[in-house]
């Protein structure tokens, strides 16, 4: 099962953009990547998945170079409502290994 | 499309009992997971369904167990109740081709006296 880090926590202020950056050095030639957002209490919320170069979607964007040993989750001008636990995940969709989650990094925006 | 729901969200439970916990995937999903988050240990992986069978399996005692149903809805059950399983309890659905993200519920939050 390829593990990933990430950082534990960030701080930005409103209105900025946040980078979060994954590691991934041992990501497997049919792993995706995928970014969930998680709230207290609440389930995992899915942002944006990928499997190589960029993708973008109305919340997000994700950047993978060539070597996919890294991901960097992209937050356009974020807010206040944007603190919450961001997690990555590396893994095989086609369901032969089950998706395991890391410790998250912790995003707080500040106003 | 509905989302995944999971009923019920809350539970208290004492030490020894057991509970059994449900949950409906959206629509045309047929894999099931299970997860368990504490604040000590995060998002743990309990087991996976798909199909009415177990396809994977995290690191988790015996009395952690699960089914799945002809019509994909799952089930989990945990037998002799600790206070350490004191915990919020996710599902997650997904369908089964390649590709495809998984989808979570809202969780139930379950805590033992």
């Amino acid at each position: 099962l390829a593990k990933t880090t990430q950082p534990i926590s960030m701080d930005s202020y409103e209105g900025q953009e946040v980078n979060i950056t994954c590691s991934h050095n041992n990501i497997a030639t049919n792993d995706y990547i995928t970014w969930y957002q998680q709230f207290p209490s609440q389930g995992p919320r899915f942002i944006i998945q990928g499997y190589k170069t960029k993708v973008t979607n109305e919340v997000a964007s994700l950047f993978i170079p060539a070597d996919r040993k890294s991901s960097t989750l992209s937050l356009p001008r974020v807010s206040l409502s944007d603190t919450a636990v961001y997690y990555c995940l590396v893994g095989d969709l086609a369901g032969n290994t089950p998706l395991v989650f890391g410790k998250g990094t912790r995003l707080s925006v500040i106003a | 499309k509905a989302g995944v729901t999971q009923t019920p969200r809350y539970l208290i439970k004492t030490r020894g009992q057991q509970v059994t916990l449900s949950c409906s995937p959206i629509s045309g999903h047929r894999s099931v997971s299970w997860y368990q988050q504490t604040p000590g240990q995060g998002l743990q992986f309990l087991f996976e369904y798909f199909s009415e069978t177990q396809r994977n399996k995290g690191n988790f005692p015996g009395r952690f167990s699960g089914r799945q149903f002809s019509n994909s809805r799952s089930e989990m059950n945990v037998s002799t109740l600790e206070l350490g399983d004191s915990a919020l309890y996710l599902c997650a659905s997904r369908p089964a081709s390649a590709g495809e993200t998984q989808y979570f519920g809202p969780g139930t939050r379950l805590l033992v006296l």
